[in-house]
């Protein structure tokens, strides 16, 4: 079974400018997550889609969106960049069911720049 | 509030010496779930075992074993035998609730980054 794929795997951009960020659950999973890892705050959620409704969000500003389709894809959006968005960005994926504990599985990240 | 402390940013161990990655979490849910994560320098997070709240006997998984002490607040990571592909980041991880009901968000710890010595 093919793992959590994510692109691009790396991204330069300029601030002010937006990017976009895909995600590819395993197959049959539901739940796709994302999170930001940077050097000064670690790993941090960002927001988490079950059955292309958010069912979590962390605190980041407004400018980080995302959104998820019926075939569980996931993207998310950041507009306006600024520099401390650049870092590894990553995505899971979990098949969520009733008494399990519900691993999550990561895909391998997108590093993102911004100059 | 931090929710996850890992404390021992670094460790060294000797090859096919066990070593003990330690983690204490802090949560009023009694329904939550502990993970650990091992992250290579290449970025993916690996997961390597679970334990649960309600999980009477301490989880194992080949090399990987954890120490649950509940009372305590801990659930510390115990790899066994290293080998020189464990040098890595080990991240303990908490999610709080029943995931298929509250979700699968997860609060990381800082990490220990792991190197084994040949």
């Amino acid at each position: 079974k093919a793992g959590v794929t994510q692109t691009p795997r790396y991204l330069i951009k300029t601030r002010g400018q937006q990017v976009t960020l895909s995600c590819s659950p395993i197959s049959g999973h539901r739940s796709v997550s994302w999170y930001q890892q940077t050097p000064g705050q670690g790993l941090q959620f960002l927001f988490e889609y079950f059955s292309e409704t958010q069912r979590n969000k962390g605190n980041f500003p407004g400018r980080f969106s995302g959104r998820q389709f019926s075939n569980s894809r996931s993207e998310m959006n950041v507009s306006t960049l600024e520099l401390g968005d650049s870092a590894l960005y990553l995505c899971a994926s979990s098949f969520v069911r009733q008494g399990a504990y519900n691993e999550q599985f990561f895909g391998p990240g997108t590093r993102l720049t911004v100059l | 509030a931090q929710k996850i402390t890992q404390t021992q940013p670094g460790m060294f161990v000797q090859e096919k010496e066990a070593v003990t990655l330690d983690c204490t979490y802090d949560t009023s849910d009694p329904s939550y779930g502990l993970f650990w994560y091992k992250q290579p320098s290449s970025g993916e997070m690996i997961f390597l075992i679970y334990q649960g709240s309600y999980d009477q006997q301490n989880a194992t998984e080949g090399r990987y074993s954890l120490n649950f002490q509940k009372a305590r607040k801990s659930a510390n990571l115990v790899i066994s035998a290293s080998q020189l592909g464990d040098s890595a980041m080990y991240f303990c991880a908490m999610r709080e609730g029943r995931g298929e009901t509250s979700g699968s968000r997860l609060t990381f710890g800082e990490g220990t980054q792991l190197t084994v010595n040949p």
